[in-house]
This record gives C-alpha cells, structure tokens and sequence, in this order.
C-alpha cells in the first residue's frame, strides 16, 4: 500500500524544455491537488481535480497544465520550463468528506537552469 | 483573503520539555484546520485535523487546540524528543466558496536536542 506516489524524486531541466510530472494513488480517494513548496513561501496550490474529469485552478497556475487521467492518476506538465519554476512538487490527495485528511507524496524536486 | 501565520518560524528545545506551536488566520470561516509534520526531504504527514464544530483533537503526546473567534489554533507537545525534530505547518480549509482549497501557512521548524 504505497498511498501517493510521484515520479520522478529529482529533475534538471534547461530552460525551455518541457516534462511532465507524474502523480498515482491507491487510496481511491476522488480530490488530487498538485502544490508546489518554496523557501518562505509555504506551499501554494497549483491545480486541483475534485473528480475524475474535472480540474481547476489553483493560486499559481501560470506556466502549468494538468490531466487527470483517471480517477488514480493526476499530471502535471511544464510545456516550457522556466527558472521561476525551479521548486518541490508535491501531488495530495484527500476523500471525498471535506473533513477528510490530506495525503501527500514525498515530492519532485525540479531545478530549472 | 485568508492568510495563515505560523509563529515562531523556528524553535530549539531540550529533550523532555513540553512545547507549544502557533497557527494564526485571519478569517474565521474555516471548514477545519490541519496540523502536518514534515521531515526534511519528505512530504507532508497529517497529524491532527480539528473540524470548525470542535475545540481540540489528541493524538498520543499531541494535542491541538482551536478559537476559531480569535483564529488561532496551537499545537502541544508533551515530553517533546529528538525523534519530534521537523518542521510542522498548520492548514485551514475555506468555509465558504472554494472549499477544496487548503491555505497553508509557512511553518515552524522545531529541534529538540538531547
């Protein structure tokens, strides 16, 4: 039972490139979110999916574009990556209950040079 | 805009000592209110959620507390151990529009030494 798992754990980019971020999780809940982490700054959401085949946007969507795949897997894809996007990713998850707890994985770090 | 604050930004404690840890909000229609605990290089593990109807939740040696009128939440510690060392960070989920929204505020990094 590995709960949420993100591939890959490290990344280097060259500006301009792109990937995409891969989050999966076997805890059948419904929410996935993808937050990203930096010094100072606290975690900011980035997306999120209530279901399968709905997301939204979340406080810092510039730059991003997400797929939920199915109701296990959630994406995030750089189309062309900056150094402002050099950070850690974190994809949660959550149940259906708003009262339900978050779950994370344990994060990409990205560095865009 | 709801905004969370957590003081102080960075604690060293010896072993054995009880500890208190702050989470401040500046709206207090909140759905609930989390506390994680995160280990360097890892993701965040939820300890304690306090739904808005409730005063506070107790997991072993923690306790966290909620005023939502004065929005403040704290976090307890009892007998606080090496093995306690991380950094911890409060989240208050929205009690209006945007509800699958979570605000995280930006942590307390806690050392307890032998």
């Amino acid at each position: 039972n590995a709960g949420v798992t993100q591939t890959p754990k490290f990344q280097v980019l060259k500006t301009g490139q792109s990937m995409t971020l891969q989050c999966a999780q076997d805890m059948n809940h419904n929410s996935m979110y993808w937050y990203r982490q930096d010094p100072g700054m606290g975690l900011r959401l980035i997306y999120y999916s209530a279901s399968e085949g709905t997301t939204d946007k979340g406080e810092v969507p510039n730059g991003y574009n997400v797929s939920r795949l199915n109701k296990r897997e959630f994406s995030l894809r750089l189309e062309s990556a900056a150094p402002s996007q050099t950070s850690v990713y974190f994809c949660a998850v959550t149940g259906r209950s708003y009262n339900s707890p978050l779950h994370f994985g344990n994060g990409t770090r990205l560095t865009v040079t | 805009k709801q905004e969370v604050t957590q003081i102080p930004a960075a604690l060293s404690v010896p072993e054995g000592e009880n500890l208190v840890l702050n989470c401040s909000f500046t709206d207090s229609a909140i759905y609930n209110l989390q506390w994680f605990r995160q280990d360097p290089g890892k993701g965040l593990t939820s300890l304690l959620l306090i739904q808005s109807s409730q005063r506070e939740q107790t997991s072993g040696r923690l306790n966290a507390s909620l005023d939502k009128s004065s929005g403040r939440s704290t976090l307890y510690i009892a007998a606080s151990q090496p093995g306690d060392s991380a950094t911890y960070l409060c989240a208050v989920r929205r009690g209006t529009y945007n509800t699958d929204k979570l605000i995280f505020g930006t942590g307390t990094r806690l050392q307890v030494f032998p």
